[in-house]
C-alpha cells in the first residue's frame, strides 16, 4: 500500500525558534497534501491544503505567516512553524492524496516547544 | 470547524462484546470514512462508504450510512483488547479537493 513518511517523528525546540517538518509520499505522487494538528485527547483539525507548485490554502483561523507550507515536488511537502511558542506544541500529521482520491496519512510529528 | 460529532466520547466494553460508535454531520457529503488511531500514533484507514451506499462490511467492521439523518455508525463485532484505540469518522464534501473533516472521535477501551 501507499506509504507516507514524516520527519522528524518528534522534536523539541526552544520558544522563538523555527521548526521544519517534512512529509513525503514514498511510492506515489501527490499533487495535494494536507496538514492537520491534533492536541491531546482531541480530534484532528485541518490546518491547510498543500498544492504542488502553488500556494497552500489555509483553513480559517490558521495563520499562514506562522505556518509556512511549501510543496515543491510531487512527493514532498514541508510545514515550517515559525517563531514557535509553547502553545504550538502539538501532534502534526500530514496526509497525501493519491490519484485514486484515497488519502494516506503519515505517522505524525510530535512538537514540544519549551 | 468540525463537520462531525461522535458519540459516545468514550466507550468501555469487555472483550467479545460488540462496540457501536455513531457519527453525525451537518452538510451533504461525497463520502464518509472511518479511521482508527492508537495513542500517539498515526491514523489507519478502516473503511469508506459513499453517499449512495447504505451499508458496508469489512471483516468484523460494519458501517452504515443514513444520508437523510446525516449520520453513520461503526459496529465492531466480537471486540478484542487490540481494538482499544480512538475511532474517528471523517467526511469528504463535494468539490472540496478531497479534504477530510474529522469528527470528535470515540475512545474505545476493550478490557480483556
Amino acid at each position: 500500500g501507499a506509504v507516507v513518511s514524516q520527519h522528524p517523528s518528534w522534536v523539541i525546540c526552544k520558544s522563538g525558534t523555527s521548526v521544519k517538518i517534512e512529509c513525503r509520499s514514498l511510492d506515489f505522487q501527490a499533487t495535494t497534501m494536507f496538514w492537520y494538528r491534533q492536541f491531546p485527547k482531541q480530534s484532528l483539525m485541518l490546518m491547510a491544503t498543500s498544492n504542488e507548485g502553488s500556494k497552500a490554502t489555509y483553513e480559517q483561523g490558521v495563520e499562514k505567516d506562522k505556518f509556512l507550507i511549501n510543496h515543491a515536488s510531487l512527493t514532498l511537502s514541508t510545514l515550517t512553524v515559525t517563531s514557535a511558542h509553547p502553545e504550538d506544541s502539538s501532534f502534526y500529521i500530514c496526509s497525501a492524496l493519491a490519484e485514486t482520491y484515497e488519502q494516506y496519512f503519515g505517522p505524525g510529528t510530535r512538537l514540544t516547544v519549551t | 470547524s468540525q463537520q462531525g460529532e461522535e458519540d459516545p466520547q468514550a466507550l468501555s466494553i469487555q472483550e467479545g462484546e460488540n462496540a457501536t460508535m455513531n457519527c453525525s454531520y451537518k452538510t451533504s457529503i461525497n463520502n464518509l470514512q472511518w479511521y482508527r488511531q492508537n495513542s500517539g500514533r498515526g491514523l489507519v484507514h478502516l473503511i469508506l462508504i459513499r453517499s449512495n451506499e447504505r451499508e458496508k462490511h469489512s471483516g468484523r467492521l460494519r458501517v452504515t450510512l443514513d444520508t437523510s439523518k446525516k449520520s453513520s455508525s461503526l459496529l465492531i463485532t466480537a471486540s478484542r483488547a487490540a481494538d482499544t484505540a480512538s475511532y474517528f469518522c471523517a467526511t469528504v464534501l463535494d468539490n472540496q479537493g478531497g479534504k477530510l473533516i474529522f469528527g470528535q472521535g470515540t475512545e474505545l477501551s476493550v478490557k480483556p
